[in-house]
């Protein structure tokens, strides 16, 4: 079956536009997860959607970040005024989670394939 | 802040040794642990969790777990040049899942 989906699979732009990243998770997966990693660096998390519960936004770097999930599938990344920090893989991951709370053993997370901003 | 520290590595090992893999971490309400391992410019793929303290094995991989020690490790026997990749360590705390930087293993035949 196919797994999470995310494009564009290479963003370029410059300093101060803003981008949308999308991410296609896994059908009927009701947890999606957005991550960034930056080169030689781990998995910075950014922030976690669970069915209709409100987002935990704890992650978003500043308020140029924010992500929205659409009829509990699709999501965007928006990151508004692009800076050169920005620059970075994002990563969107989706789970089977049944209700909130927190995670366990059992949620297995699929990555998507990520998307490399680079911001000049 | 909940913290997850791996050796970055290079770690080089011949191929048929094992690799031995270790994280730490802070926060001691940490329930739920995994190893994922990342090719170069490829996304994270899981290879074991583990919940409770002691070893669990799949096939030539075994995670151990020691919540009193807030240490967790994945041995790799019979090490391959296909396992050459970076493996993360993640830990679970409130809704979120804390990953380490990884450290890379090198699999030489």
């Amino acid at each position: 079956g196919a797994g999470v989906s995310q494009s564009p699979s290479n963003k370029v732009t410059e300093k101060g536009k803003d981008v949308e990243l999308r991410c296609d998770p896994i059908s009927g997966h009701t947890a999606l997860y957005w991550y960034r990693q930056s080169l030689g660096q781990g998995l910075e998390f950014l922030i976690y959607f669970q069915g209709n519960s409100a987002p935990d936004k704890s992650g978003l770097p500043s308020d140029r970040f924010s992500a929205e999930r659409t009829g509990g599938s699709v999501s965007t990344l928006t990151i508004q005024r692009t800076q050169q920090e920005d620059s970075a893989v994002y990563l969107c991951a989706s789970s089977p989670r049944i209700g909130g709370g927190t995670p366990t053993y059992t949620d297995t997370q699929y990555f998507g394939p990520g998307t490399r901003l680079t911001v000049l | 802040q909940k913290e997850v520290e791996q050796n970055s590595g290079p770690l080089s090992v011949p191929e048929g040794a094992i690799a031995s893999l270790n994280c730490t971490y802070s926060d001691r309400g940490s329930q739920s642990f995994f190893w994922y391992r990342q090719y170069s410019g490829k996304s994270p793929e899981l290879i074991m969790s583990i919940y409770s303290n002691g070893d669990k094995e799949d096939g030539r991989f075994t995670a151990q777990l020691n919540k009193a020690s807030q240490y967790v490790s994945l041995l790799i026997r019979d090490s391959q040049p296909s396992d050459s990749a970076t493996y993360l360590c993640a830990v679970t705390g409130g809704n979120q899942f804390y990953f380490g930087t990884g450290t890379s293993l090198t699999v030489i035949p």
